[in-house]
């Protein structure tokens, strides 16, 4: 069963404005949470992360947002950009353990 | 530092025969990990090492994949024999035990098993 759940495979917005892409968990020992980001052909990369003591982290025009009640997190791209477009997973760890979980990813289509 | 390379990039081959995926991490970095992309599943782990050592392997699907690590700059992903439901994209990724922001990895090898 997956711990980590990105139920929108596919999100399109159009530049300029707001792109927001969810992810849920289940495991309660999640504690540290980040999202990575995908082009086609490459790795993925590191994005933003927030810790669970906090319920927002901001960067740029990236925020992710917590609610650890609902176990639930969301990352807002605000202005959306065209360069923007890829895939988009949500990643999530429990105390000092190193491995990190993924959900499935969702494929972010920002249209000029 | 060129960052964690992978090779090959693309590798079909036909069910049953074996399959060698490569990996060399970051220097300086401890910590080593195999995943699997599928659309199904998106990103699953496999295996990872500590040191050259393998700590947790309980995501390797079944007997016929294996993973080794013989030294802090090369690890080995196997499959033997490999079937058609292997096809995925396979990253590797290191971090480093003080680095809290995740791992770096790879541009990932594309399997395809035919």
């Amino acid at each position: 069963d997956q711990q980590v759940k990105q139920n929108s495979p596919s999100l399109s917005v159009q530049e300029g404005r707001i792109s927001i892409l969810n992810c849920d968990y289940t495991n309660s020992m999640f504690d540290y949470f980040l999202w990575y980001k995908k082009y086609p052909a490459e790795g993925p990369t590191f994005l933003i992360s927030i810790s669970s003591i906090k319920d927002k982290n901001e960067d740029g025009r990236f925020t992710v947002f917590l609610n650890k009640s609902a176990k639930h997190l969301s990352l807002h791209i605000v202005p959306s950009q065209p360069g923007d477009s890829a895939v988009y997973f949500c990643a999530a760890r429990a105390g000092s353990a190193r491995q990190l979980t993924f959900g499935s990813g969702t494929q972010l289509t920002v249209l000029p | 530092d060129a960052g964690v390379i992978q090779s090959p990039r693309h590798e079909v081959t036909e069910m049953g025969q074996e399959v060698t995926l490569r990996c060399k991490p970051i220097s300086g970095h401890d910590y080593l990990f195999w995943y699997r992309q599928t659309m199904m599943r998106g990103l699953e782990l496999l295996i990872y090492f500590n040191n050259n050592v393998p700590i947790d392997d309980s995501g390797m699907p079944e007997d016929r994949f294996s993973a080794k690590m013989p030294n802090a700059s090369f690890s080995t992903l196997k499959i033997q024999p490999s079937e058609p439901r292997d096809s995925a994209v396979y990253f590797c990724a290191s971090s480093f035990r003080l680095d809290w922001e995740g791992y770096t990895f790879g541009s990932g090898t594309r399997l395809t098993v035919v």
